[in-house]
């Protein structure tokens, strides 16, 4: 069975520019959830869906930041425009519902320049 | 407000036995998970508390005491495999998982 899978691994990008990161969870998980790394700094929620609903977004750092889930699969989250802050790696993690164990994706790393 | 407190390193030896022990104040709690992140790779759920009281699972165990806002990881016959990150989260009132800064272990032949 897939596991929950990121794309891309690394994107280097110039501030000001915009990326979209893409996670696909593992099939039949309704929970679907971003989380951020800084460096130096503890894996911090982003937003929670469930299936294609934003359940609590209440992480999310500022409008610059996007997500989608259309049709409660794969979900993007698009920085538009990126700024040096925005550096670090963007995990993405699933669950079924009722069911506490989360699985993790192996994460995005940006890195704006 | 919420934290999450672990020691940021420990260092042990092969075949030995190592706890990671885990403080936390949350505003809701509906559990708290151990995850191993080895480096550039996904974290792996090790384990999940929500009652007081010791969870075994093969060489790892977790404890968890909720009027004392702590926990612990145990690890027995240590390889050197284990050597990763160990992250500590507590899964709040909506399910969102709030991190610990992780506590690298590194495992000395």
């Amino acid at each position: 069975e897939a596991g929950v899978t990121q794309f891309p691994s690394h994107s280097v990008i110039e501030k000001g520019q915009t990326v979209t990161l893409r996670c696909d969870p593992i099939s039949g998980h309704d929970n679907l959830y971003w989380y951020r790394r800084v460096m130096g700094k503890e894996i911090k929620f982003l937003l929670h869906f469930v299936k294609e609903s934003k359940q609590d977004e209440s992480g999310m750092p500022n409008n610059r930041f996007l997500a989608e889930r259309t049709g409660g699969t794969y979900s993007t989250l698009k920085v538009q425009p990126a700024e040096l802050e925005d550096s670090g790696v963007y995990f993405c993690a699933s669950s079924f519902q009722g069911i506490p164990e989360a699985f993790f994706g192996q994460g995005t790393r940006l890195t704006v320049v | 407000g919420q934290n999450i407190d672990q020691p940021t390193e420990m260092t042990a030896t092969e075949g030995a036995i190592v706890q990671i022990n885990c403080t936390y104040q949350t505003s809701g709690f509906n559990g708290l998970f151990w995850y191993q992140q080895h480096a550039g790779e996904a974290p792996t759920f090790l384990s999940y508390n929500v009652l007081d009281g010791l969870e075994e699972k093969g060489r790892f165990s977790s404890f968890l005491s909720r009027s004392k806002g702590y926990s612990y990881l145990l690890l027995k016959e240590l390889q050197m495999k284990d050597s990763a990150s160990y992250l500590c989260a507590v899964s709040g009132a909506t399910n969102k998982l709030i991190f610990g800064t992780g506590t690298l272990l590194a495992v000395q032949p």
